[in-house]
């Protein structure tokens, strides 16, 4: 059954550094997201992304995020300069769109900044 | 701005016992979904919700949609320990390109054998 990976499960990095989480969407898929979620908290929101182009970003998306379909296969969500409060577990999301259609979600990216 | 609430947010119950967790969202939508989330682990779809009156059933839970009265019901029919999780609706924005779904907070779900 086709699902939406992502790489890493878990990364570790020190406040101030860049790093670029990575997912590959299920292959048919023309939609795609990513989410955050804090431990113990609500998933939230980050961006959305149709057409090699972002269609809607939240408030949390500010200018240290980014998105990147780089080679048709991969979307990753890049971070330039963390901070501490980015600390959570990122999930990444693909759909087909139409009607009919679901989400599917990666096993998610855990994210600790020290 | 579209809103997206669940209640309760904690519940803690008996095996084989009846509950419904109830998730109010605040403008119209023609998508709502069911996921269920394991701790430390990511989100399990259960149900598409895409009109007014839809029902589906898997398993002991039952999911249902009054689109009219903005409101979805998962119903849980004689829990079992199994079901510990922690259950998330989420609504997709009517008229939009897809571009979004936004989550309620959650119920936690506690079964106790």
């Amino acid at each position: 059954e086709p699902e939406v990976t992502q790489t890493p499960s878990h990364q570790v990095t020190q406040m101030g550094q860049e790093v670029i989480l990575r997912c590959v969407p299920i292959s048919n898929h023309l939609y795609f997201y990513w989410y955050r979620q804090i431990l113990g908290q609500k998933v939230e929101f980050l961006v959305s992304f149709y057409n090699n182009e972002i269609s809607e970003k939240s408030e949390i998306f500010d200018d240290q995020f980014s998105v990147e379909r780089p080679d048709g296969s991969n979307f990753t969500l890049k971070i330039r300069s963390t901070k501490l409060e980015d600390s959570a577990m990122y999930f990444c999301a693909s759909s087909m769109g139409g009607l009919n259609t679901e989400a599917f979600f990666g096993q998610g990216t855990r994210l600790t900044v020290v | 701005e579209l809103k997206v609430e669940q209640n309760p947010l904690f519940l803690s119950m008996q095996e084989g016992k009846n509950y419904t967790i109830y998730c109010n969202y605040s403008t119209t939508s023609d998508r709502l979904y069911w996921y269920r989330q394991d701790p430390g682990k990511s989100l399990e779809s259960l149900f598409v919700l895409l009109s007014n009156g839809a029902v589906k059933q898997e398993g002991r839970l039952m999911a249902s949609l009054d689109t009219k009265a903005r409101l979805s019901t998962l119903h849980i029919t004689a829990a079992v320990h199994d079901l510990s999780a922690t259950y998330f609706c989420a609504v997709d924005i009517e008229d939009s390109r897809d571009d979004k779904i936004i989550f309620g907070k959650g119920t936690r779900l506690h079964i106790l054998p």
